[in-house]
């Protein structure tokens, strides 16, 4: 079936440590999206793809680092520089178009030890 | 921040219609109003989406107002299944595809 792919499912991190978030689709979408949830609250936008080897800030990427080149991957990390990194972590694709629906992975849940 | 307004929570009975408003008065002429919503501990699904007319899917209907001021999302027979956190969204006007998400409407379903 087609659909995307978040591993792992939970994550822990130490104090200071670079962890990296897999997420895959095969979709064949242009458009890539990573978003961070914390407790209770909606989804806010990290890093967007749009096409591959180009990618754009989105609202929270202090922290984060991101790379795109394959159309089908779209890592994030995690860097020490994020100071409170304990959250839901969704990727979501679309055909790149605004209009079209987002398809979201079942998310990755990551804790500091 | 989110460009639309919807109540924090709603309760119905399992087999009962359930109507979920969205406000949404700064929306521009080529706004979409889409709905997602999320289950617990699972990334949010997509429902449904549309411009001006109403819209069905399998999933649920879309009814838009006439000033596109407002939505209302529309779930014809409740089951103990649509109990989820249901959001409304305007996608970002620069063609991005970005999604900001409130806190939408946490829906509880009795059985």
């Amino acid at each position: 079936d087609g659909g995307i792919t978040q591993s792992p499912k939970y994550l822990f991190r130490k104090e200071g440590q670079n962890v990296t978030l897999s997420c895959e689709q095969n979709l064949n979408h242009d458009a890539m999206y990573w978003y961070r949830q914390d407790p209770g609250q909606g989804l806010r936008l990290i890093y967007y793809s749009q096409i591959v080897n180009d990618f754009q800030k989105g609202d929270i990427a202090e922290g984060y680092s991101v790379s795109r080149e394959k159309k089908e991957s779209f890592p994030l990390t995690v860097t020490s520089a994020q100071k409170n990194p304990t959250a839901f972590y969704l990727c979501a694709s679309s055909q790149g178009h605004s209009n079209q629906p987002q398809h979201f992975g079942d998310g990755t849940r990551l804790s500091i030890l | 921040d989110a460009k639309t307004t919807q109540p924090n929570s709603m309760e119905s009975n399992e087999e009962e219609p359930v109507h979920l408003p969205c406000n949404h008065s700064t929306i521009s002429g080529t706004d979409y109003i889409h709905w997602y919503r999320q289950l617990p501990s699972q990334g949010p699904e997509y429902v449904i989406h549309g411009l001006t007319s109403n819209v069905n899917n399998r999933m649920a209907s879309l009814a838009i107002a006439e000033d596109r001021k407002s939505s209302t999302l529309i779930l014809h027979r409740a089951t103990l299944r649509d109990a989820a956190v249901y959001y409304c969204i305007l996608p970002e006007g620069s063609n991005t595809g970005k999604l900001i998400f409130g806190q939408g409407t946490t829906l509880q379903v009795k059985p």
